[in-house]
């Protein structure tokens, strides 16, 4: 079964460095998501990308966050200058565009220092 | 307002105990979706089940059950013969059209612990 993989699993970076997360959504969709987890915290929507451009995003993807889809396969959320509150799990999603599930990877755990 | 809540922070059961979470959402859409999803202590998000607004049906998957009640806005999850495997974060979420796609709103989690 086609599934969202994300790398790496786990990061570790000092404060001001920047990041790159990357994912690589399933082949057939289209609509592709950044969420993030803060420890112990919920699930919060970040961002939604469709058809090369920001569908929609939230207060928190300041102008720090970026995301691209460099290739066909890849899609990336870069962070340019990394804070301490920037620490959480980031999921990358993708879907169909419908309200049909949206497909989770695995998840990158960030840790800013 | 469009949210969940899931006021149920943290639930400990015994093996075998039946466990019911509690998911109530708020949203001005007519149509919409609601998920449950699983995060075990390993940290990824895994898919439960889906429900649509238009569907008012309880679904039973082996061990799990879910009663979706439109009039109350409520999706609860029940577990039956509850297992240590269960033990996990349980995440209630609703699908919003907003900007041409769709985004979750998550609520805050109800960690269950199911003891030996």
């Amino acid at each position: 079964e086609p599934e969202v993989t994300q790398t790496p699993s786990h990061q570790v970076t000092q404060m001001g460095q920047e990041v790159i997360l990357r994912c690589v959504p399933i082949s057939n969709h289209l609509y592709f998501y950044w969420y993030r987890q803060i420890l112990g915290q919920k699930v919060e929507f970040l961002v939604s990308f469709y058809n090369n451009e920001i569908s929609e995003k939230s207060e928190i993807f300041d102008d720090q966050f970026s995301v691209e889809r460099p290739d066909g396969s890849n899609f990336t959320l870069k962070i340019r200058s990394t804070k301490l509150e920037d620490s959480a799990m980031y999921f990358c999603a993708s879907g169909t565009g419908g309200r049909e599930t949206q497909y989770f990877g695995p998840g990158t755990r960030l840790l800013v220092l | 307002a469009q949210k969940v809540t899931q006021a149920q922070t943290e639930i400990s059961v015994v093996e075998k105990e039946d466990v019911t979470l509690d998911c109530v959402y708020e949203t001005r859409d007519t149509t919409y979706y609601l998920f449950w999803y699983k995060q075990p202590p390993s940290g990824e998000l895994v898919f439960l089940i889906r429900r649509n607004s238009f569907d008012e049906q309880n679904e039973i998957s082996g061990r799990y059950s879910w009663n979706f009640q439109k009039s109350t806005s409520s999706f609860n999850f029940t577990i039956t013969a509850s297992q240590v495997v269960d033990s996990a974060v349980y995440f209630c979420a609703l699908s919003l059209f907003t900007s041409g796609t769709y985004k979750y709103i998550f609520g805050t989690g109800t960690r269950l612990k199911v003891l030996a």
